[in-house]
């Protein structure tokens, strides 16, 4: 079947330092990969869409300066938290689909902790 | 502007009681909906989800929604609740052209007492 993997599973960063986390696709392609993060007491917001051979679109309020995203095959995709603080703090998804793109898997999350 | 309501922020129930947990939706043309769960300290699982047709789905555990264009809305139910049901509960828009962009309510978390 299809899953979807995301580490660190948890990570602790110091304010001001950056923190990569990873996303990996098993049991289908993932040509569409978006990621959302889950702040501490609300919901889940969506930071980019990256589809490949697209450009990566980024929601209003995130920026490829702050969080860019690499998705260089069809299997993986990693996004970085460059310059962490308190704000970023929460759990980050990784939620992938295929071409037939019906069906969205998610993984279980990177909980990102900045102290 | 899409967008997901969800006016409960906490909804309690008494185990073996029906339930209804609602969303108010807004979206310019023909929403794609979705309700996920999320159990303490996990991700995400899809509980179901509206593609235009049947307007109730049936999902997991159970669990089964309507959608109403008139009313905006895409309220989840189910018949008798269990105490595994006890999680946050997300309703959830997406445009057709990419069903990977899910755009979120606020959650409502379902506490079920014996």
């Amino acid at each position: 079947g299809a899953l979807v993997y995301q580490y660190p599973r948890r990570t602790i960063c110091k304010s001001g330092t950056s923190m990569r986390m990873e996303c990996q696709a098993v049991g289908f392609q993932a040509t569409s990969v978006a990621w959302y993060r889950q702040s501490p007491q609300k919901t889940f917001e969506l930071i980019a869409l990256s589809t490949v051979n697209s450009a990566i679109k980024y929601e209003q309020n995130f920026t490829q300066e702050k969080f860019p995203i690499s998705h260089p095959n069809l299997s993986f995709s990693s996004m970085t938290v460059l310059n962490a603080y308190l704000e970023d703090r929460g759990l980050y998804l990784c939620g992938a689909s295929g071409q037939s793109n019906t069906e969205v898997f998610f993984g279980k999350g990177t909980r990102l902790t900045v102290v | 502007a899409q967008s997901v309501t969800q006016p409960d922020a906490r909804v309690t129930v008494s185990e073996g009681a029906s339930l209804q947990l609602r969303c108010k939706y807004s979206y310019f043309g023909t929403p794609y909906l979705f309700w996920y769960v999320q159990y303490p300290r996990q991700g995400l699982q899809l509980l179901l989800k509206y593609y235009p047709g049947d307007p109730v789905v049936q999902g997991v555990n159970g669990f089964e929604a309507e959608f109403s264009k008139s009313n905006s809305s895409f309220h989840l139910r189910k018949a008798s609740v269990h105490w595994s049901d006890w999680a946050v509960y997300f309703c959830a828009v997406s445009p057709m052209s990419n069903y990977n962009v899910l755009y979120f309510g606020s959650g409502t978390k379902l506490t079920v007492e014996p």
